[in-house]
Parts: C-alpha cells; structure tokens; sequence
C-alpha cells in the first residue's frame, strides 16, 4: 500500500520515448526531492534520478526528470532492448518519518 | 564512490531470526546514513529503516517496529540488519542502500540478499 503512485506498465517501440508519472501528496513529493530508480528484480537497483531532475555520472541525458506539486516524471527517450526494468520513484515522507517508493512501473520495449 | 558487499543468502525456519551484513569500501562509512530496503516476490521496493553510522542512531518503518534492528561495527565498516520472528511473508531479497547527502536518495546499493523463510 505504496503513498506514492505509479501506472503499472508502460510500452513503447526501439527508438521512442515514453514517460513514467509519480504521484504523491504534499507530505512527500510536495515537500521533498523525488528520485528514480531502474530495477531488475534480484539485481541492485540503479539510481537514475535525483533532486528531481539531476542526473548521477554515468546516466544517459535521454534519461530526464521533473517535479510539479506533488508529482514526478521521468522521461526515457532513444529506447534500448536493455531499458526493459521494473522503475520505482522514492522520496522522505514527512508525516510518516519514513522513506516511500511508488508502486512500480515496468517498461516494455 | 564506494562499493557495498552484502552477505550470503540464508534460509530459516519461521520464528527463527536472520542477520544480514554489509560491508562498505571506498569510503568512510560515517559519512553517509544507511537504510535496508526489501523485495519480497511480485512485489515493489519496501524500506525498512535507517541508520546514521556516525552516532548509531535509528529510525524504523512502522510496520517492522520491535523486531527489526540496525547496527554498525564503523571498525570493520559493516552495516547490519536482523530481522526476528520470521514468517513467510519475510521471504524476500534484502538490500542495503547508501543514503545521499539530500538524504531523500540512494547512490550505492549492495548487490542484495535472498532470505528465504520456510519450514
């Protein structure tokens, strides 16, 4: 029962883009930095995302992120064979001292 | 940057109790809280709780408050988890996250570990 929300799966062809939606509420997203992650169940998952929209070294500019309110976005575009993973957003939520995920989304290519 | 090496995958009975290392290199352990964060099977990314290496000090989810515990050895730089009175729903692969300095993400991961609870 994830407080934050997450379409369960989204598909596209090699080579377009596809966007995942986050959306949370003003005791998370609305007060904290929204972060992403590319997971392959049984493999450590891989920070994408952070601060909304900063990318680690490494990450791929076709990856991008965005906050409004109480949501979060992350863009994918140029899809590869290898983006197909589960991804999760996260972030602190304030009112339950505890970090949330989203429910997850898995991308198809 | 860092590496974090987590320990072996265990199997229990239900009621036993587990514990589960991770151990940090290329860094100073101190410097960066750690959480523990689980995926049980078919299910999302679940976090657990936090520890600030430097002082010692907790924070748990709700739900696994009084049977889950965070510690650190900062001489070995080693993070431990243990989790009591297991059950089945406990099944589930078990990770360690370096929380970053916003505190609001994880920049490294333990390559995780699989606890299987079963009679």
């Amino acid at each position: 029962q994830s407080v934050l929300t997450q379409p369960p799966s989204v598909s596209a062809a090699p080579g377009q883009g596809v966007t995942i939606s986050c959306s949370g509420s003003g005791s998370n997203i609305g007060q904290n930095y929204v972060s992403w992650y590319q997971h392959v169940p049984g493999t450590a998952p891989k920070l994408l995302i952070y601060e909304n929209n900063k990318r680690p070294s490494g990450i791929a500019d076709r990856i991008s992120g965005s906050k409004s309110g109480t949501s979060g976005t992350l863009g994918i575009t140029g899809l590869q064979a290898g983006d197909e993973a589960d991804y999760y957003c996260g972030t602190w939520d304030s009112s339950l001292s505890a970090y949330v995920f989203g429910t997850g989304t898995k991308v198809t290519v | 940057q860092g590496q974090l090496v987590q320990s072996g995958a265990e199997v229990k009975k239900p009621g036993a109790s587990v514990k589960v290392s991770c151990k940090a290199s290329g860094y100073r352990l101190i410097d960066q809280f750690m959480d523990w964060v689980r995926q049980a099977p078919g299910q999302g990314l679940e976090w657990m709780g936090r520890i600030d290496p430097s002082g010692g000090g907790t924070s748990y989810a709700q739900k696994f408050q009084g049977r889950f515990t965070v510690t650190r050895d900062t001489s070995t730089s080693t993070v431990y988890m243990e989790l009591s009175s297991l059950r089945s729903e406990d099944t589930a692969v078990y990770y360690c996250g370096r929380v970053g300095h916003d505190y609001v993400h994880f920049d490294n991961w333990g390559q995780g570990t699989l606890v299987t609870v079963s009679s």
